[in-house]
């Protein structure tokens, strides 16, 4: 399967705790990207790569928010002192370097932070 | 900034009754549109998209046409099937192609035998 991969796809941990979360994306692709999904809400975008370089990241990315993309193929994202309201399904997707053409999604890692 | 602006749901629908999902989006210049779909415990797919005004794009059935003038990108099919139960999102492209994809809310259907 060539398809966007995560890993894990759910992670349960303890307010307070890091955890890390991987995308592996479609070989070929040069932009990842990195969204979180609510309950009942479109994905928020929270950061992107073209190739190693981080292009953008959005407000909703706080200060305990950091993503790598290192060598330009799979990337990490990586929430420290986690809160509650950071449950949420974290979707990373790909695409190649062009307006029209679409993302590719993975089916997500869902977190819950207890 | 972009934004897109879809009508809440859920909607819930006969088998074979026409389905109009409302998307309405605003952007400078002449963004990308997609519709994407998410089927319960599976990621989002790509349905389908249109890149320039008065393009429609299709798919399973499903068709969106990108109107420019009333920047809208309706989603409609004429016959529904139990099958096409799933989250329906809208999104866009900014022109400029260096932005990423923003969403809409999403729109749940339910088509019932």
């Amino acid at each position: 399967d060539t398809g966007v991969s995560q890993d894990p796809r759910h992670k349960i941990t303890k307010r307070g705790q890091n955890v890390t979360f991987r995308c592996d994306p479609i070989s070929e692709h040069n932009r990842l990207y990195w969204y979180r999904q609510t309950l009942g809400q479109g994905p928020e975008f929270l950061t992107y790569f073209q190739n190693e370089a981080q292009l953008e990241k959005s407000r909703l990315l706080s200060d305990r928010f950091s993503a790598e993309r290192p060598k330009g193929s799979f990337s990490t994202l990586e929430i420290q002192r986690t809160e509650q309201g950071d449950s949420a399904m974290y979707l990373c997707a790909s695409s190649l370097e062009s307006r029209s053409t679409e993302a590719f999604f993975g089916q997500g890692t869902r977190l819950t932070v207890v | 900034g972009n934004s897109v602006t879809q009508m809440e749901g859920p909607v819930t629908l006969s088998e074979e009754a026409f389905l109009t999902i409302n998307c309405t989006y605003t952007a400078t210049g002449y963004p990308s549109l997609f519709w994407y779909v998410q089927y319960p415990g599976e990621g989002l797919q790509l349905l389908l998209k249109a890149t320039k005004a008065d393009d429609k794009g299709s798919n399973k059935g499903f068709e969106a046409t990108y109107r420019k003038e009333t920047t809208s990108f309706h989603l409609e099919k004429g016959s529904v099937q139990v099958s096409d139960s799933a989250v329906y999102f809208c999104a866009l492209r900014g022109s400029s192609g260096n932005t990423p994809l923003v969403f809409g809310k999403g729109t749940r259907l339910s088509v019932i035998a």
